[in-house]
């Protein structure tokens, strides 16, 4: 079975600071990958980064890194110098290759708060 | 723009009515999907096509009935649906099933009165 755990329902950050975003998975697929996606109160779930799960480097998207901890099974997201825009929901997100392969499973989401 | 178009972004229907929403990608992909989008719930799969074939349902009432005519285009038609099916419907794509990313569409959001 897939899950994925986001264990912060909100999240607050001043501007220009760097925040972590939790997230936690569990499967039994070997082969898998890990997504971040941010839905904006227009309700479009805009794609973030990627994270296969033999990729050895965390991945990195500009102000976006995943600090992808495999042993610990976390795959966290971290925001580099917060912008205002960057206020919306965050939503951690994986999927198997063997068991989940026709499926995005994801968290319950964080909101995230940048105050000025 | 979007490469994943939904419409319309907005529906307000009864109970007794026939709706219908499309979803339309310009991504060349292969797989299209339609996800559920409940007040403090995950995400929901629905339906996954994957080269014009459904490949999977996960176990949606028969109110609801995908159409997918090409790899382009895929639809979700209601009908009789109940007050808690109003939700955020989203379509997504991606260039396969397996492990790449899926790209959403901007989502409809379904008011059941």
């Amino acid at each position: 079975a897939q899950k994925i755990t986001q264990t912060q329902p909100g999240m607050f950050v001043q501007e220009k600071e760097a925040v972590t975003l939790d997230c936690t998975y569990d499967t039994s697929d070997q082969s898998y990958g890990l997504f971040w996606y941010k839905q904006p109160s227009s309700g479009e779930m805009i794609f973030l980064i990627y994270q296969g799960s033999y990729d050895e480097q965390n991945a990195t998207e500009g102000r976006y890194s995943l600090n992808f901890q495999k042993a610990r099974k976390s795959a966290n997201l971290v925001i580099s110098a917060s912008q205002l825009g960057d206020s919306a929901m965050y939503f951690c997100a994986m999927r198997g290759a063997q068991t989940g392969a026709n499926n995005l499973f994801f968290g319950t989401g964080t909101r995230l708060t940048v105050i000025p | 723009e979007t490469g994943v178009t939904q419409t319309p972004r907005h529906l307000v229907m009864g109970m007794t009515n026939k709706k219908s929403l499309k979803c339309e990608q310009h991504l060349g992909h292969n797989a299209m999907y339609w996800y559920k989008q409940s007040a403090k719930k995950p995400l929901e799969l629905m339906f996954v096509y994957n080269f014009k074939e459904q490949t999977e349902n996960n176990s949606v009432p028969s109110r609801f009935s995908p159409e997918c005519p090409n790899s382009s285009h895929l639809f979700l038609h209601l009908h009789t649906l109940q007050p808690e099916d109003s939700a955020l419907y989203l379509c997504a794509s991606s260039l396969n099933v397996k492990v790449s990313e899926a790209f959403f569409g901007q989502g409809t959001r379904l008011t059941v009165v």
